[in-house]
């Protein structure tokens, strides 16, 4: 079966790094994305992984290690505003998304 | 990135009637849309998929018939909910996909919040 997995939730404080991590075994691999979901919104796009490697985006970085099923998704310099839900996603081998549950990220003052 | 226009955000409706939710790709052709449901704090679930002009691929345990999916137009997908029971009250939200740059990518639009009283 398919199966992504995160961390349900986690602690942080203002101003701090935090990493959350997910690791994922599907049917094929055709790429990664996190969003981000505030409480009662949808979720909007963070970033995209195909490829080994990290990838920054201001405040947000995303790594990817395909050999190893894994990713993580590193937010730097934390604002309250970050407070939410943190989704992983896997494209598979047929180009549908799997998402894992969520990480529920609380920041701290 | 590609608009996805989700109406109504919100709507409060009687046990026994109908509610119909529409999810429009705004500047982009969509022949696949999804559809999915979130219970509080669990992730996405995924109940169907919108192919255009053909009938809706449903998840298993979702019931075609009272989630009836229209996919009419590249740009337009409509779930109703159909004789709507308290239970069925949750937060609804479509999302299509865009291949860009050699990749797939999906874009939410903004769900519905559906309250059955």
């Amino acid at each position: 079966g398919q199966n992504i997995d995160q961390p349900t939730e986690m602690t942080a404080t203002e101003g701090a790094i935090v990493q959350i991590n997910c690791t994922y075994q599907t049917s094929g691999f055709n790429g990664l994305f996190w969003y981000q979901q505030h409480a009662g919104e949808a979720p909007t796009f963070l970033s995209y992984n195909v490829l080994d490697g990290l990838e920054e985006k201001g405040r947000f970085s995303s790594f990817l290690s395909r050999s190893k099923g894994y990713s993580y998704l590193l937010l730097k310099e934390l604002q309250m505003k970050d407070s939410a839900s943190y989704l992983c996603a896997v494209v598979d081998s047929n180009y549908q998304l799997i998402w894992g549950a969520g990480t529920k990220l609380i920041i701290k003052p | 990135g590609a608009v996805v226009s989700q109406h109504p955000s919100r709507v409060i409706c009687k046990s026994g009637t109908s509610v119909k939710i529409e999810c429009r790709s705004l500047d982009f052709q969509a022949t696949t849309m999804f559809w999915y449901r979130q219970f509080p704090k669990k992730s996405l679930m995924l109940m169907a998929t919108s192919n255009e002009g053909s009938k809706a691929t449903y998840e298993q345990g979702v019931e075609k018939d009272k989630f009836l999916i229209n996919h009419a137009s590249l740009t337009l997908s409509t779930l109703t909910v159909t004789s709507a029971h308290p239970e069925d009250s949750s937060f609804y939200i479509c999302s299509a996909r865009s291949n860009w740059g050699g990749h797939t990518e999906a874009f939410f639009g903004q769900g519905t919040r559906l309250t059955v009283v």
